[in-house]
Formats: C-alpha cells, structure tokens, sequence
C-alpha cells in the first residue's frame, strides 16, 4: 500500500504553462525527493529536501522549483513548461529503513 | 557523484534464472539498492544488501557484492513472466542520495 502519493498520474500540457506536480507521504519522512527519470530509464535528483523550510538541488540542473512548508508536503512547480520538460516525475521520501518511492507523475508538454 | 553501470536489456526463459549486474564507483557507498519498475509504474524496493555484507538472500532473489571489484548483482530464481520489468541498481553514499544505474530491461519469455 502507497505511503506516498503524486497526482496527477499523466499531464499532457501546452507549451508555456505554469504547473504544479503534487507529492504527500502520510509516514513523517524528514527526508524527500524528486527524480527526473529520461525516456531512455535513467534516473536524475533534481531536488532533495531535509526538512521543512530545507530545499537543495540536485545531480541533475532543472528548471522547476519545490518548496517544503509542511513535513508531508512537496510539491514541485514549472513556471512556464517547454517540450524538453517531457519526461516521467518520481517522487520518494526516506527515512533509516531506506526509500518509497511514488507513481510518478508523467508529464507531456505539446 | 556516484556512477552505477548496468547493462540495458536482458532476456531469459521462463523458469531459468536471471543475473543482472551492476558496477559502481564509490567504495564509500553504505547501502547498495535493488528496485524493481513496472510500466507506468513507480519504483518498488525489491531487497539491499548493506556494504559490509557479502550476499543476502530472500526467497527467490539473491544479491551478491564484491566490493573489491565494486560489483553488485541480482539473482532471480525460477524467472516467472511477472518478473519482467526495468530492474535499477542504486547506490547510497553518505549523502544519503541515492544514484542509480540506467536500470535493465527484462524480459522474460514464456
């Protein structure tokens, strides 16, 4: 069963676009995560969070942002999306007992 | 960061056994990930192994490390159609980030 949750599943959005991928755990993981996964497979960190009000970026530069106001909460922003934004969106959380990861969350930009 | 290598594809009859590899850089990785992926699907942890252990073994997965050689693999016993899937190598630094492999394609044929 799903400790974490990101919505939408599929997002199919024009160019210019302002969006928000969702991602909630319901577990009190410090600890959360979004990875860009390639169409080739490959995963990337693009953002990490420690905490609340704790934000860095990841491995892998991105134009998108995330905030962290509440522990079960972090949701990542595209200001103004662009066709090489495509791609599949995970989310996880962790914690001493190691990852759960979400859905994804895939997101096609015409 | 951490490079993980993995071969891309592999393809095994149902009922032999599957070995899929992986290599990594960092020697100071402390666990070391096995994740399974369905199509449209997020990652499912499937086991770890922690760095100073050499194999673990659960039911039909085993997971041999040699860390002198930076290797990790992953056995399937009795592959089953429901085994196919991208099957990603990941590795955790004292970053506590995880850096995976480009994952394997398996596909297992009936």
């Amino acid at each position: 069963e799903a400790d974490i949750y990101q919505t939408p599943r599929y997002l199919v959005i024009g160019t210019g676009k302002k969006i928000t991928l969702e991602c909630s755990q319901t577990m009190g993981h410090d600890k959360m995560y979004w990875y860009q996964q390639d169409p080739g497979m490959e995963l990337h960190l693009i953002h990490y969070s420690y905490g609340v009000n704790s934000t860095e970026k990841g491995d892998l530069s991105s134009e998108s942002t995330v905030s962290r106001i509440r522990t079960e909460h972090f949701p990542l922003t595209l200001e103004s999306a662009r066709p090489s934004h495509t791609s599949q969106y995970l989310c996880a959380s962790s914690d001493t007992q190691g990852y759960t990861f979400g859905s994804g969350t895939r997101l096609t930009v015409v | 960061g951490e490079d993980v290598e993995q071969s891309l594809f592999l393809s095994v009859r149902e009922g032999d056994s599957s070995v899929i590899n992986c290599t990594y850089t960092d020697s100071s990785s402390t666990y070391l990930y096995w994740y399974k992926q369905e199509p449209g699907a997020g990652l499912q942890l499937l086991t770890y192994i922690f760095s100073n252990m050499d194999m673990k073994q659960d039911q039909r997965l085993t997971v041999l490390l040699n860390k002198k050689d930076k290797h990790l693999s992953l056995r399937i016993a009795d592959t089953q159609t429901g085994d196919s899937a991208i099957y990603f190598c990941a590795g955790q630094t004292g970053a506590n980030n995880l850096f995976f492999g480009t994952g394997t394609r398996l596909t297992v044929i009936p």
